[in-house]
């Protein structure tokens, strides 16, 4: 079955960079958009990032723009954030998530999720 | 940027009781609304999109209303796994965003 599986997550100082990865399982990786949304600790959630299925269109938060970059390796079937300049407000769950597609039709609806990493920016 | 208002924060409710969330857009979304439902350390798991269609595997008493501004999340008769935070989500246009949250708990 789709199995999205995050990992990098961990401790480190504000000003650092960190590098999430989600491994796909169990379907066509290179035919989905793919997504990255967080939440910080008792908090909701905050759409990050996203990828077209072929790596040609991104977009970006607001409040990470210039500091986070989404990237995908189809031959690995995998989706990366590369996370630069990291604030203490950037502590957080971090999902990968699908772009739900249905029939030809790419919709930005996350199903599913993977099971998060948690990322903390602390001193 | 569109501001997704849900209400209540919480809405204290028992099994077998009839749930009602609202999620206000500002501007307007059409019908490019969805709900999740997370349980405290889960990820959140898509249950309506498109307004009013139910995702896959999603049991019948979860349905959903509105178009426009102003959505409905119903949830017909409470069942105990339903206790969970639900989100609404728009797609109309970047950013996406997600409202704040309805904490729907037992009474």
């Amino acid at each position: 079955q789709v199995q999205l599986v995050e990992s990098g997550g961990g401790v480190v100082q504000p000003g650092g960079s960190l590098r999430l990865s989600c491994a796909a399982f169990g379907f066509t990786f290179s035919s989905y958009g793919m997504h990255w949304v967080r939440q910080a600790p008792g908090k909701g959630l905050e759409w990050v990032a996203f990828i077209r299925f072929d790596g040609t269109y991104k977009y970006y938060a607001d409040s990470v723009k210039g500091r986070f970059t989404i990237s995908r390796d189809n031959s690995k079937n995998s989706l990366y954030l590369q996370m630069n300049s990291l604030r203490a407000e950037d502590t957080a769950v971090y999902y990968c998530a699908n772009q739900l597609r249905l029939g030809d039709l790419y919709t930005n609806w996350f199903d599913p999720w993977g099971q998060g990493t948690l990322v903390t920016v602390s001193s | 940027e569109i501001v997704l208002t849900q209400s209540p924060a919480t809405l204290s409710l028992s099994p077998g009781e009839r749930a009602t969330l609202s999620c206000r857009a500002s501007p307007s979304v059409s019908s490019y609304l969805a709900w999740y439902q997370q349980k405290p350390g889960q990820a959140p798991r898509l249950l309506i999109y498109d307004a009013s269609n139910r995702a896959t595997g999603i049991p019948a008493r979860f349905s959903g209303s509105g178009s426009g501004t102003d959505f409905t999340l119903t949830i017909s008769s409470l069942e105990p796994e339903d206790f969970a935070v639900y989100y609404c989500q728009h797609r109309s246009n970047w950013p996406i965003t997600f409202g704040q949250g309805t904490r729907l708990e037992i009474k």
